[in-house]
């Protein structure tokens, strides 16, 4: 069965540090991930994907993500953090298999908290 | 290019009354239709899923039901609310398997 583990409810950074949240998978087949953001009281926003190619992955606002097969994980990291990098990010998984609807799976959230 | 509209943004609804949540797909066909409820900010329940017209798989039981009538149309009902069906909805669409979701603006229903 898909998974997605988002090991850390919230993640605290000072402005200008360095951010990494962390996430890793389990799936059948070779894995399509993927992150999101969620600003309050809104629906989630792509940043970034890997499907095939180049491990590290450079997104929106400044995010990448680096796909590590052998430890199954999928990190979301920038290299200096803003105040509005705040938000709920989520991770999420999809099977290179074409089932089910082509769901996505995803982790359970992990809150970012900047302080300037 | 394509967008996906949900409406309305915030719902109050007493318990007992029914439900409807309509989400539309434009500039795009055949597309993949999902509606999420995420409960206190966090965590995403996938609640139905939609490959075709008409065709409706559903995640977990409860006291919702999905439609689609229309090919870009997705719509979330409920003929009774409970107090338990509060929470943010939100609906989102896909393509090809190798393209993520586009989600919707979501809505946040109230039941008082």
């Amino acid at each position: 069965a898909q998974s997605v583990a988002q090991p850390e409810d919230q993640v605290n950074v000072a402005e200008g540090n360095p951010l990494t949240v962390k996430c890793t998978y389990s799936v059948s087949g070779n894995p399509y991930l993927f992150w999101y953001v969620q600003y309050p009281n809104r629906g989630l926003q792509f940043l970034l994907k890997y499907i095939t190619g180049d491990n590290l992955v450079k997104g929106s606002y400044g995010f990448e993500a680096e796909f590590n097969k052998s430890q199954t994980s999928f990190h979301l990291k920038k290299p200096s953090a803003l105040v509005s990098d705040s938000a709920l990010y989520f991770c999420a998984v999809r099977a290179s298999l074409y089932n089910q609807g082509g769901k996505l799976i995803f982790g359970q959230g992990t809150e970012l908290s900047v302080k300037p | 290019s394509q967008t996906i509209h949900q409406w309305p943004a915030t719902l109050v609804q007493p318990v007992g009354s029914p439900l409807s949540l309509e989400c539309t797909v434009e500039g795009t066909s055949n597309p993949n239709l999902y509606w999420y409820r995420q409960a206190a900010g966090r965590g995403l329940q996938l609640l139905f899923y939609s490959v075709g017209i008409g065709q409706i798989s559903s995640e977990v039981p409860q006291n919702l039901s999905a439609s689609r009538p229309q090919d870009r149309q997705f719509i979330l009902s409920s003929k009774k609310l409970l107090l338990s069906d509060s929470g943010f909805y939100l609906c989102a669409w896909s393509g090809h398997v190798i393209y993520g979701y586009t989600f919707g603006s979501g809505t946040r229903l109230t039941v008082v």
